[in-house]
């Protein structure tokens, strides 16, 4: 089954404690992202990534870090996570080119206390 | 600056009674407009891509339609089982690289029996 796999889908931490939110398709695809959605405020990308070791700021990247050394894995990292970054975080991902939809994962919910 | 509104926030139908959201969008060269359900607790789902103005696209009770300036959503005797919050996204031409979804707010459907 075509899907996009985020792990974990919850996860309480404490403000300063580094954590890594994986995420995993297996499509082939080509082009992958980070959006975190909160409410009133809509999806906002924070990276994305057009292949493997090619990354890019989305919108909101402040506080957030990427890789892609596999074109399967889109790591999220967030080094000294802040209670502002309290969100639900979703990873898609689709084709290159234009008109290609994304597909999403179910989301992962964070709360930096 | 590009940017994407829905309208309504929120609609509450009667199960049967057709009704449509709409997205207006201010985009400097659009190359799609993608509508996407979202359902508590998961990601967005694809439903539609729209290229062109003039464009329809159906799919069992949904119908998605495109002009200059917005699209629509209409909803032909809803059932409960639609009620979701539904999203639409833009695509703009960047020149180059594939052009990243700017996202409206969403509108929360709900259909009640």
């Amino acid at each position: 089954e075509a899907q996009v796999t985020q792990n974990p889908r919850y996860l309480i931490t404490v403000t300063g404690k580094k954590l890594t939110v994986t995420c995993s398709q297996n499509m082939n695809h080509e082009y992958m992202s980070w959006y975190r959605q909160d409410p009133g405020l809509g999806l906002r990308q924070i990276y994305y990534s057009m292949n493997v070791e090619v990354t890019d700021k989305g919108d909101v990247p402040e506080g957030y870090k990427v890789s892609r050394k596999e074109k399967r894995n889109f790591p999220l990292i967030l080094e000294s996570p802040s209670p502002n970054q309290t969100s639900l975080y979703f990873c898609a991902s689709s084709r290159t080119g234009y008109n290609q939809p994304q597909h999403f994962g179910d989301g992962t919910r964070l709360s930096i206390l | 600056e590009d940017q994407v509104t829905q309208s309504p926030e929120a609609l509450r139908l009667q199960e049967g009674e057709s009704s449509s959201l709409n997205c207006s969008y201010t985009v400097s060269g659009l190359r799609g407009l993608f509508w996407y359900r979202q359902d508590p607790g998961k990601g967005p789902e694809f439903l539609f891509t729209l290229y062109s103005a003039g464009e329809e696209k159906e799919k069992e009770r949904l119908k998605a339609t495109l002009t200059k300036k917005e699209s629509f959503l209409h909803i032909t005797a809803p059932k409960p089982e639609d009620s979701a919050t539904y999203l639409c996204a833009v695509q703009a031409n960047y020149g180059g690289s594939q052009g990243n979804l700017i996202f409206g707010k969403g509108t929360k459907l709900s259909v009640k029996p």
